[in-house]
């Protein structure tokens, strides 16, 4: 399995404000997906993209993939203070590769 | 709600101590997975269960013994640990295990070793 490197690993605005975080990964991938992380709700999975995808959106998240820069974005809009969390994507190879592989994440705080 | 619990929330206990954390899932999933999260440190895989065989082990100490009873339930049982093994241990189940599932994580069992 192959970890995702998320940037910026910290990034704070305010509620309303929209939320851009970026991930970046080394290997052919079968899909990517984000997950949150925080005190209140555990770890959370939010959305997958499948490597055939560019765009998926669910609610006020939108994922981009772009697999020929082997990158992926999660933007949140109109953000509220309960976004804050971390939040981490995981790129997948498919077949024989269950484990997830966590990196350090991007830490979202989300002032009111 | 993910569909996984997981009891207790938290756990305090002494080196010489044996206590067992409990997983379930109400998802009709067929694998299940125990991860530790440690401090600063990145989700760390420890067990995977398909259909309830053990299908990995990544180099988990043996003081940490995983039991899958059925496809619904996992446990982990604990005995002589250290303070290093203090972290937040999570549990998680997939529809399959045969890569690129989605997982579903339960809350959590915060466990403090004295």
């Amino acid at each position: 399995s192959q970890q995702g490197e998320e940037d910026p690993q910290a990034l704070s605005i305010q509620e309303g404000e929209n939320a851009t975080m970026n991930c970046s990964y080394k290997t052919s991938i079968n899909n990517l997906q984000w997950y949150r992380q925080n005190s209140g709700r555990g770890l959370v999975h939010l959305i997958l993209i499948r490597s055939n995808e560019r765009e998926k959106h669910s609610g006020r998240l939108r994922v981009t993939l772009d697999t020929s820069k082997k990158s992926s974005s999660l933007l949140i809009t109109a953000s509220r203070a309960a976004d804050t969390a971390s939040y981490f994507c995981v790129p997948q190879r498919g077949a024989g590769s269950y484990q997830l592989t966590f990196g350090k994440g991007t830490k979202l705080s989300v002032i009111p | 709600e993910t569909g996984v619990t997981q009891t207790p929330r938290h756990l305090v206990m002494g080196m010489t101590n044996k206590k067992s954390l409990k997983c379930e899932q109400h998802l009709g999933h067929n694998a299940m997975y125990w991860y530790k999260q440690s401090a600063k440190k990145p989700l760390e895989l420890m067990f995977v269960y398909s259909l309830e065989e053990r299908v990995e082990n990544n180099s988990v100490p043996s003081r940490f013994s995983p039991e899958c009873p059925n496809s619904s339930h996992l446990f982990l049982h604990l005995h002589t640990l250290q303070p290093e093994d203090s972290a937040l241990y999570l549990c998680a189940s997939s529809q399959g295990a045969g890569g690129g599932e989605t997982q579903y994580f339960g809350p959590g069992t915060r466990l403090l070793v004295l």
